[in-house]
């Protein structure tokens, strides 16, 4: 697996602002990914980023809203522009490892960092 | 739509007792799927991972995966209250893409 860190864990925000959430990896990783898990759901992808590369966003999410920065191997950061209260959510990054003994693209986990918690108010 | 599918519970079993969570999903090409345990206010841990038809242990818990019915299957033994959680079932639809899709989670409850 992999150790991997967000910040901030948690956040207040007002309507109309933005935050930018980091995500910080202890090894280098080529795929990260960003998900929302909002309010007694489950988890939603948001993005996919790849260093190098503009991010993919999946339907219902853009980028002018969620800008995504990709550029190393090892950092990602995602933000929340224009916050309305119904971006109140916890945001998640991951991270794909091969595990070890693996082999080819199928055995690939995702390993999740602990989130961020974000209020619009 | 892709999907999976997972009962939200939640399901209540006795402590010493064997759990089983189920999952089917929708994409008959989908070759990789897992197992998250989340606890209330934290983030998604990976307990599980299955890729081939059959079974797969790893102490108390084994996977199950059925690719003709498009079903995977968790199973805790010996269920202890510390158990209690909410189990995501996420699958890999798109191979390309490699992002999970996520069921909805199954809420285990273990009673002492």
């Amino acid at each position: 697996s992999a150790v991997i860190s967000q910040k901030p864990s948690r956040d207040i925000c007002q309507r109309g602002t933005s935050l930018t959430i980091q995500c910080q990896v202890d090894s280098q990783v080529t795929m990260m990914f960003w998900y929302r898990q909002q309010p007694g759901q489950s988890l939603t992808l948001i993005a996919t980023a790849n260093q190098g590369s503009e991010a993919t966003y999946e339907s219902g999410f853009v980028i002018d809203k969620f800008p995504i920065s990709r550029p190393n191997l090892t950092f990602s950061t995602l933000t929340v522009s224009n916050m309305s209260p119904e971006d109140s959510s916890i945001y998640l990054c991951s991270v794909e490892i091969s595990p070890e003994g693996g082999s080819g693209i199928y055995s690939y986990e995702q390993y999740f960092g602990p989130g961020t918690r974000l209020t619009v108010t | 739509q892709k999907e999976v599918e997972q009962n939200s519970g939640p399901l209540s079993v006795p402590e010493g007792a064997i759990a089983s969570l189920n999952c089917t999903y929708s994409d008959r090409g989908s070759q990789s799927f897992f197992w998250y345990r989340q606890y209330s206010g934290k983030s998604p841990e990976l307990i599980m991972s299955i890729y081939s038809n059959g079974d797969k242990e790893d102490g108390r818990f084994t996977a199950q995966l059925n690719k003709a019915s498009q079903y995977v299957s968790l199973l805790i033994r010996d269920s202890q209250p510390s158990d209690s959680a909410t189990y995501l079932c996420a699958v890999v639809m798109d191979t390309g893409r490699r992002a999970l899709t996520f069921g909805s989670g199954t809420r285990l409850q273990v009673q002492p």
